[in-house]
């Protein structure tokens, strides 16, 4: 199992630049999220998935769009990169609709906006 | 909405115990979580509180009071790999179904020899 996997680990964008970010997961999960780490600061959820055929934004949503593909894979989309959007960008999944507390990481992407 | 508070850093030494405090205010509360990060790394889940009291798991403990609205992590026999950011988060509902867990800013533990 090689549980969550993010693709790309780094990547740096000009402004204006569009890219998306995969994350795939082979524990079977139901649920699926996006966060944004800045430093000195938590985790900020930007958009999540419950389930497979259902996206809802997060507290931090503006600027980024999302697809659920299936059950394995949720994407994550800048349209117009700013530098705002410098961060590293975590994908989670959790096993049950009611099992959020113990979510499983993937290893992130580096994101560099200038 | 949802906020939490946690010290932005504690040291201790090698061996010892340590105790890292979390308070939170929200709506909807469901449990209290905890979870490790390295640097550069991902976060890892430590433990999970929905009801008062202590949770034990090997070095690790975690302890909750829903009245209080304060929890916390303390570990025992500190290693110097011990040494990450410890991250607190409260489990809440989702408007769109599912729960989510909101994020404290962290503590980063040093230990020292």
């Amino acid at each position: 199992n090689a549980g969550v996997t993010q693709t790309p680990k780094f990547q740096v964008l000009k402004t204006g630049q569009s890219m998306t970010l995969q994350c795939a997961q082979d524990m079977n999960h139901n649920s699926m999220y996006w966060y944004r780490q800045d430093p000195g600061m938590g985790l900020r959820l930007i958009y999540y998935s419950a389930s497979e055929g259902t996206t809802d934004k997060g507290e931090v949503p503006n600027g980024y769009n999302v697809s659920r593909l299936n059950k394995r894979e949720f994407s994550l989309r800048l349209e117009s990169a700013a530098p705002s959007q410098t961060s590293v960008y975590f994908c989670a999944s959790t096993g049950s609709s009611g099992g959020a507390y113990e979510q499983y990481f993937g290893p992130g992407t580096r994101l560099t906006v200038t | 909405g949802q906020s939490l508070e946690q010290p932005s850093e504690v040291t201790a030494v090698e061996g010892a115990i340590v105790q890292i405090n979390c308070t939170y205010q929200t709506s909807g509360f469901y449990g209290l979580s905890w979870y490790q990060q390295h640097d550069g790394g991902a976060p890892t889940f430590l433990s999970y509180n929905a009801l008062d009291g202590l949770e034990e798991t090997g070095r690790f403990s975690s302890f909750l009071s829903r009245s209080d609205s304060y929890g916390y992590l303390l570990l025992q026999e500190l290693q110097m790999k011990d040494s990450a950011s410890y991250f607190c988060a409260v489990r809440a509902g989702l408007t769109g179904g599912g729960n989510k867990l909101t994020f404290g800013t962290g503590t980063q533990l040093k230990v020292e020899l």
